[in-house]
């Protein structure tokens, strides 16, 4: 079974400044999907960016990148020029290529807080 | 993208009664959707997978005859939380995908059982 792994309860980050989320995941399938969910205060989980595991180039939205490591089986994700409105839970998930796998695993999450 | 909707956002019930909660894919067609429960300050930790047509799959660990799920249309999916007790009070999520690259939350329900 799939699991992941975010090894930060807790961050937190300057306005302005960049900070980054580490997740790690395991699986022993070659093709898989991986997201970044963002859940503020009222609890709507919102996609932060996704990334397809064929894809070597790392993605990217606006102020949001991932670094992709698949060898290494590692998602992690920076948020550049950090705005109070980023604070929420952020939670790392994977999802399976194959079909009748859609479920997402999600990791622990962390807590993001943004300093003004 | 794609709009789930999940109602109602919060709900109040007396211990031993049944409530039940909606999830509808307002734009797309889900022939499958999950339901999530989350305790405060946790993960979202998947209870079942609805299935159009067909019995849910439940995760290990959960009642079946404790929580209820139907997914009697493409649209829509219900889970009836059965005989709830206190400690059945949390928050409820429902999700649904009409593609692999992405999944689609509703808002979440409040369950509180008095």
């Amino acid at each position: 079974a799939q699991t992941v792994t975010q090894s930060q309860p807790e961050m937190s980050v300057q306005e302005a400044e960049t900070v980054t989320l580490s997740c790690t995941y395991d699986t022993s399938e070659s093709d898989y999907y991986l997201f970044w969910y963002k859940q503020p205060p009222s609890r709507q989980m919102i996609l932060v960016i996704r990334q397809e595991a064929y894809k070597q180039q790392n993605a990217t939205e606006n102020r949001f990148s991932v670094n992709f490591q698949k060898a290494a089986k590692s998602f992690s994700l920076k948020i550049s020029d950090s705005q109070l409105g980023d604070a929420a839970m952020y939670f790392c998930a994977y999802r399976s290529a194959q079909g009748g796998s859609e479920k997402l695993v999600f990791g622990k999450g962390t807590k993001l807080t943004v300093n003004p | 993208g794609a709009v789930v909707s999940q109602h109602p956002s919060w709900v109040i019930c007396k211990s031993g009664t049944s409530v039940k909660i909606e999830c509808r894919s307002l734009d797309f067609q889900a022939t499958t959707m999950f339901w999530y429960r989350q305790f405060p300050k946790q993960s979202l930790m998947l209870m079942a997978t609805s299935n159009e047509g067909s019995k849910a799959t439940y995760e290990q660990g959960v009642e079946k005859d404790k929580f209820l799920i139907n997914h009697a249309s493409l649209t829509l999916s219900t889970l009836t939380v059965t005989s709830a007790h206190p400690e059945d009070s949390s928050f409820y999520i429902c999700s649904a995908s009409p593609i692999l690259t992405e999944a689609f939350f509703g808002q979440g329900t409040r369950l509180t059982v008095v």
